[in-house]
């Protein structure tokens, strides 16, 4: 297991299309975690999972994203109808409940809306 | 809310020269407290937390909760040091962190 990884590692989409994004956790980590970060800013918290459970999304930014972890592994995430306001690094963090906390990060994938 | 704010976007010292990342925060119960660092090129990763009170490739942070701070800092810089760092906040234990917008640190020669 290399860590956490993100497919695709960039998107260039146009205005209006649907864009999902895919993030593997490590493979024993239970909590998943997504996060948008845009140029000159740390990255913004997003949503989570424990297991299957999303157990937090009142920060997703509009009805237009949505998250899943259907299966307690891997997670996805949908923006749909993207505006060029979207265009930003999306990362991906997962982490262990039984441990310190520690998130660990992904590459991210960088949207672009053009 | 809670909020991370470090004052300084960009940080230049001359190696060998003590550095200091300050770091303020908001939040109204006991929060965790963490640094993370981004060199060039690579992913966001762990540098500290404050409830190990490591020291970390040389780098310590001290929470202040009076001056609601955990500012870090390092006695001699290293010209390998040069990244971004981001202090954040966890408030509830399991729930996402809250970052500030990072301070670019250049190591010069």
């Amino acid at each position: 297991d290399t860590g956490v990884s993100q497919d695709p590692r960039h998107k260039i989409t146009k205005r209006g299309q649907n864009v999902t994004f895919r993030c593997d956790p490590i493979s024993e980590h239970n909590r998943l975690y997504w996060y948008r970060q845009t140029l000159g800013q740390g990255p913004e918290f997003l949503t989570y999972f424990q297991n299957e459970a999303q157990l937090e999304k009142s920060r997703l930014l509009s009805d237009r994203f949505s998250a899943e972890r259907p299966k307690g592994s891997f997670s996805t995430l949908e923006i749909q109808r993207t505006e060029q306001g979207d265009s930003a690094m999306y990362l991906c963090a997962s982490s262990w409940s039984g441990g310190t906390y520690e998130q660990y990060f992904g590459p991210g994938t960088r949207l672009t809306v053009t | 809310a809670q909020r991370v704010t470090q004052p300084e976007k960009l940080l230049s010292v001359f190696k060998g020269a003590p550095v200091e990342l300050k770091c303020n925060y908001s939040y109204s119960g006991s929060p965790e407290l963490f640094w993370y660092v981004q060199y060039s090129r690579q992913r966001l990763q762990l540098l500290l937390r404050h409830i190990s009170r490591e020291s970390i490739k040389g780098f310590t942070a001290d929470l202040n909760k009076g001056e609601t701070s955990f500012h870090l800092k390092k006695p001699f810089a290293q010209e390998e040091d040069s990244a971004m760092y981001y202090c954040a906040l966890q408030g509830g234990g399991a729930d996402g962190l809250t970052f500030g917008k990072g301070t670019h640190l250049i190591i010069q020669p």
